[in-house]
C-alpha cells in the first residue's frame, strides 16, 4: 500500500515569515494530494488539494506544489501569522482510500 | 463542501462499556469513512460505512468490536464495544464528496 511521509514533525517561524512542510508517497497510482489543517479540539479541515495533473496550486498565502516524478508535494505558507499556528496532515489518495502523514505541528512567534 | 455533525464530541466511559458516536451529514454522500486519531498521532481508517450493505473494514479492525451502521446516505454511527483504555482516542467521521474530503469536528473519547 501507499506509505506518505512527513517533514518536519515540528516547525516554529517568526510571524510574517514563510513556512514550509514536505511530504513524499511512495505510490505512483496515488493521483490526489490534500492538505488538512488540525486546531486543537477540533476536526481536520481541508485548506488546499492539488490533483496529480496539476505542478502547482495557490490560494492566498497558500501554495502546493507536486513533483510526480520525485513522488513529493509540498505545502508553503507565506506571511505566516499567529492564527496559522495548528497541527497539519498531508494526505495521498489511492482508490478511494487516503494515506495520512505524520502530521507537523507549526508554531507560529508573534 | 458537505457540512457534518457528529455527536457527542467528548466523554468519559467506563471500561468494559460501548459507546456510539453519530455522523449525520447535510447532503447525500456515497463514501463515508470512519477513523481513528490516537493522542499525538496521524489519523487511522478504521472502516468504510457503505450504504445498504456492510462495512469494509481496514487490517486490524474487526465489526465485533467497531459495529457500523449505515441506514441512508446522510447518516452512519460507529459503536466503539467492550472499551479499555488503549481505546482512548478521538473518532472522526469523514465524508467524500466531489469538491474533496470533509472531516467532522470529532469525538474524544476516555475509557477510565
Amino acid at each position: 500500500g501507499e506509505n506518505v511521509e512527513q517533514h518536519p514533525s515540528t516547525l516554529s517561524v517568526q510571524e510574517g515569515d514563510s513556512a514550509v512542510i514536505k511530504c513524499t508517497y511512495s505510490d505512483s497510482a496515488s493521483n490526489y494530494f490534500p492538505w488538512y489543517k488540525q486546531e486543537l479540539g477540533k476536526g481536520p479541515q481541508l485548506i488546499i488539494d492539488i490533483r496529480s495533473n496539476v505542478g502547482e496550486k495557490k490560494d492566498q498565502r497558500i501554495a502546493v506544489t507536486l513533483n510526480k516524478t520525485a513522488k513529493h508535494f509540498s505545502l508553503h505558507i507565506t506571511e505566516t501569522q499567529p492564527e496559522d499556528s495548528a497541527v497539519y496532515f498531508c494526505a495521498a489518495r489511492d482508490g478511494n482510500q487516503f494515506y495520512f502523514g505524520t502530521g507537523t505541528s507549526l508554531t507560529v512567534i508573534p | 463542501s458537505a457540512v457534518i455533525s457528529q455527536k457527542p464530541s467528548r466523554d468519559i466511559c467506563q471500561r468494559g462499556t460501548s459507546l456510539t458516536i453519530q455522523c449525520q451529514v447535510d447532503s447525500q454522500v456515497t463514501m463515508m469513512f470512519w477513523y481513528r486519531q490516537q493522542p499525538g498521532q496521524s489519523l487511522t481508517l478504521i472502516a468504510t460505512a457503505n450504504q445498504g450493505s456492510e462495512a469494509t473494514y481496514e487490517s486490524g479492525f474487526v465489526i465485533d468490536k467497531f459495529p457500523i451502521s449505515r441506514p441512508n446516505l446522510t447518516f452512519s454511527t460507529l459503536t466503539v464495544s467492550n472499551m479499555s483504555p488503549e481505546d482512548s482516542s478521538i473518532y472522526l467521521c469523514s465524508v467524500g464528496t466531489g469538491k474533496g474530503y470533509t472531516f467532522g469536528s470529532g469525538t474524544r473519547l476516555t475509557v477510565v
